[in-house]
């Protein structure tokens, strides 16, 4: 049973330009979760997703951030016009359900705006 | 607003020795707690878990305590090894995973 799949593991994107991130979550799962660690930060809770909704984005910036977990394929967070302050690892987690039980996270995408 | 508090950013001890990690919660609903660890450039590894039903909870050399009233909870590592080395933390899943700020632990041979 695979884990949770991150790709790319690495991503370099100039100023303006547009980030995708994805997500796969472990088989069965159809919660995912969003969290961005900044340098020397811990970690901060952006989104959280079930399958084609979006159940609580209080942690996502108000301006080029997005989110999507569609019916079928991976969850995407989506950057757009990415700013330096941007450069992070971005985590994705996923669970079975809701609320008690166990998350698992993925290996991070690190992205870096030059 | 900080729900979830680590007030020790880094905690080290000899390796065989006990480390005893911390966290505090404001919000009384919380009922599910969970600790993961963190080495540098990977995600987040499930540790143990606790639900507010009960006070400890035991899988082999890590043991987490709750204790309610206090709105506390500590995680117990002996005896502590070297690759126990990581950044530790604390959350409570109330429908998300409400990250404490990690506790850096060092366990020297």
């Amino acid at each position: 049973n695979a884990g949770v799949m991150q790709n790319p593991r690495h991503l370099v994107r100039r100023r303006g330009q547009e980030a995708r991130l994805r997500c796969s979550p472990m088989k069965g799962h159809s919660h995912v979760y969003w969290y961005r660690q900044l340098p020397e930060e811990g970690l901060k809770f952006m989104v959280y997703l079930q399958k084609e909704n979006i159940i609580d984005e209080s942690g996502m910036p108000k301006e080029r951030f997005s989110a999507e977990f569609p019916k079928e394929g991976p969850s995407i967070l989506r950057i757009q016009q990415v700013v330096r302050g941007d450069s992070a690892a971005y985590f994705c987690a996923s669970s079975p359900g809701w609320g008690n039980t166990e998350a698992f996270f993925g290996q991070g995408t690190r992205l870096t705006v030059v | 607003d900080q729900q979830v508090k680590q007030n020790s950013p880094s905690l080290s001890v000899q390796e065989g020795r006990i480390s005893i990690l911390n966290c505090d919660y404001t919000n009384s609903m919380f009922d599910y707690f969970l600790w993961y660890k963190k080495y540098p450039a990977e995600g987040p590894t499930f540790l143990i878990s606790i639900s507010s039903i009960k006070d400890k909870n035991e899988d082999g050399r890590f043991t987490v305590f709750l204790n309610k009233s206090a709105k506390h909870l500590s995680l117990h590592i002996v005896p502590s090894q070297p690759g126990d080395s990581a950044v530790y933390f604390c959350t409570s899943n109330t429908g998300k995973l409400i990250f404490g700020q990690g506790t850096t632990l060092q366990v020297k041979p």
